[in-house]
């Protein structure tokens, strides 16, 4: 089935060492997203590709980076995780105003 | 700036009962409304998505209806199962200044946590 996979689901680091989360996608989708969701909020926007072109919210800190070598691939990098980005991080992917497709999320912990 | 508010925030009835949650935005100008669950440490699944040009969208026993100049979207789940158990979170996207469209990212309201006794 066609799908969006997120790698790990469960990620430990330690404060200050950088991290990568990565989601991959079998939809052929342009659109790939991130998502911060933080215990008992509303996920919030972080950043999106549309095809190769990179859309930074306005609030979202320095701290957070992507990339996306290919359609299929987008990692979310974390240069320097502090407490407060402890969190479920969710991938999305669509295409044009179809539905977007959410991954299963990876649980982030900071120790 | 776009804000999304689902009353109630969390909500436990009995097996069968017919029930209705609520969600309100303040920005009319939305392109389109989704109604997704989530079950305690997944990601979202969509369940109904609503044009802006559309009044409502079913799908088996749930259905939403959408009134977007009032900013109002309700979610009616029918004979209510303890499969339904999850958390409700509606978002909406807006139009957009690409010409390609379907870029712009969700805003969602906080969910409500729904408990069907069985």
């Amino acid at each position: 089935d066609a799908m969006v996979i997120q790698n790990p689901r469960y990620q430990v680091t330690q404060f200050g060492k950088p991290v990568t989360l990565s989601c991959s996608q079998t939809l052929n989708h342009n659109v790939m997203y991130w998502y911060q969701q933080k215990s008992s909020q509303a996920p919030k926007l972080l950043f999106h590709y549309y095809d190769k072109d990179f859309n930074n919210e306005a609030d979202t800190p320095d701290n957070f980076q992507s990339r996306r070598p290919n359609t299929s691939f987008c990692f979310l990098d974390i240069r320097s995780p502090g407490l407060g980005d402890a969190a479920m991080y969710l991938c999305a992917t669509s295409r044009d105003y179809r539905p977007q497709h959410f991954g299963d999320g990876t649980r982030l912990s900071i120790l | 700036k776009q804000e999304v508010t689902q009353i109630p925030a969390a909500l436990s009835v009995p097996e069968g009962e017919n029930l209705v949650l609520n969600c309100s935005f303040t920005d009319s100008a939305i392109y389109n409304l989704q109604w997704f669950r989530q079950d305690p440490g997944k990601g979202l699944t969509s369940l109904l998505l609503i044009q802006s040009s559309q009044r409502e969208q079913t799908s088996g026993r749930l259905n939403a209806s959408l009134d977007k100049s009032s900013g109002r979207s309700t979610l009616y789940i029918a004979a209510s199962q303890p499969g339904d158990s999850a958390t409700y979170l509606c978002a909406v996207s807006h139009d957009l200044p690409y010409s390609g469209g379907g870029a712009d990212g969700l805003t969602f309201g906080k969910g409500t946590h729904l408990i069907i006794q069985p």
